[in-house]
C-alpha cells in the first residue's frame, strides 16, 4: 500500500522552463515531507525538505507548496537545466513515530537544451 | 569521505547462491536502513536499526537476514537467491535531529 501518490510517472521540459511534480498523503501523522533527487547509477540524495507548518519552502531554483488541509504538496523546479534531467521522489515520515520514510513512486525529468 | 558506503556496487549471481551486501557509514548516526529499489525504481524500506536494535523488519522473505556488529555498520545477508531478488539495494542512514536520510550509492544485484 502506497502512503505518498506521485504524478505524474515522467515529464519534458525545455530549457528554462518550470518542472511541477505533486504528491498527496493520506497518513495525517506524517510531520516531515523531503524530496529526493536521483541519478542514474546513484543514491538518492536530500534536496530540500518542509514540515507541515510552513506553506511554502523555497532554495534556489527549488520550491516546495505545501497544502495541509488538501493533503498536497508540490515541488516547482524553476528555469529548469539540463543537470536537472534526474528522477525525483517525494516523500513523508513520522518525526515522533516510526521515523520510517516512505517515497512516492518518482518522476523522471527529462530538461530538453 | 563516502558518508555511507556498500560494497560490492555490482553483484551477479546464480539462482539458490547464498549473498551478502555490506554497508559502513562514518557520520556518526545511530539508525540504518536497508532500502530495496525494483525495476520501476520505488523505493520501499526492508529493515531499520538504531544502534544495533531491529526496530522496523517490513514483510520481507526469511531469506534476507539483516545484521548490525555496530552502529556504523549494517550488513545484509541473503540465502537462496531467486530471481525476483534482483534489484537495486540501498543502505541509508539518519542521525538524531536530523531528519533527512542519507544513502549510499546502491548495491545493483542481478540473480541468474
Amino acid at each position: 500500500q502506497q502512503q505518498v501518490k506521485q504524478s505524474p510517472q515522467s515529464l519534458i521540459v525545455q530549457k528554462g522552463g518550470i518542472s511541477i511534480i505533486n504528491c498527496a498523503y493520506e497518513n495525517t501523522a506524517f510531520d516531515y515531507f523531503p524530496w529526493y533527487q536521483q541519478f542514474p547509477g546513484k543514491g538518492p540524495a536530500l534536496l530540500i525538505a518542509i514540515r507541515p507548518d510552513v506553506s511554502e519552502k523555497k532554495e534556489g531554483r527549488f520550491t516546495i507548496s505545501f497544502n495541509k488541509s488538501a493533503k498536497q504538496f508540490s515541488l516547482h523546479i524553476m528555469d529548469s537545466q539540463p543537470g536537472d534531467s534526474a528522477t525525483y521522489f517525494c516523500a513523508a515520515l513520522q518525526v515522533l513515530g516510526d521515523y520510517k520514510l516512505s517515497f512516492g513512486a518518482g518522476t523522471t525529468v527529462t530538461v530538453r537544451a | 569521505d563516502t558518508a555511507v558506503s556498500q560494497t560490492p556496487k555490482y553483484l551477479v549471481t546464480q539462482m539458490g547462491n547464498d549473498k551478502s551486501i555490506k554497508c559502513e557509514q562514518n557520520l556518526g548516526h545511530d539508525t540504518m536502513y536497508w532500502y530495496k529499489q525494483d525495476s520501476k525504481k520505488f523505493l520501499k524500506i526492508m529493515f531499520s536499526y538504531n544502534n544495533k536494535e531491529l526496530i522496523i523488519n517490513e514483510t520481507v522473505p526469511n531469506r534476507f537476514s539483516p545484521k548490525s556488529p555496530d552502529k556504523a555498520h549494517l550488513n545484509l545477508h541473503i540465502n537462496s537467491l531467486e530471481l525476483g531478488d534482483s534489484a537495486v539495494y540501498f543502505c541509508a542512514s539518519t542521525g538524531t535531529g536530523n531528519y533527512g536520510y542519507t544513502f549510499g550509492s546502491g548495491t545493483r544485484l542481478t540473480v541468474v
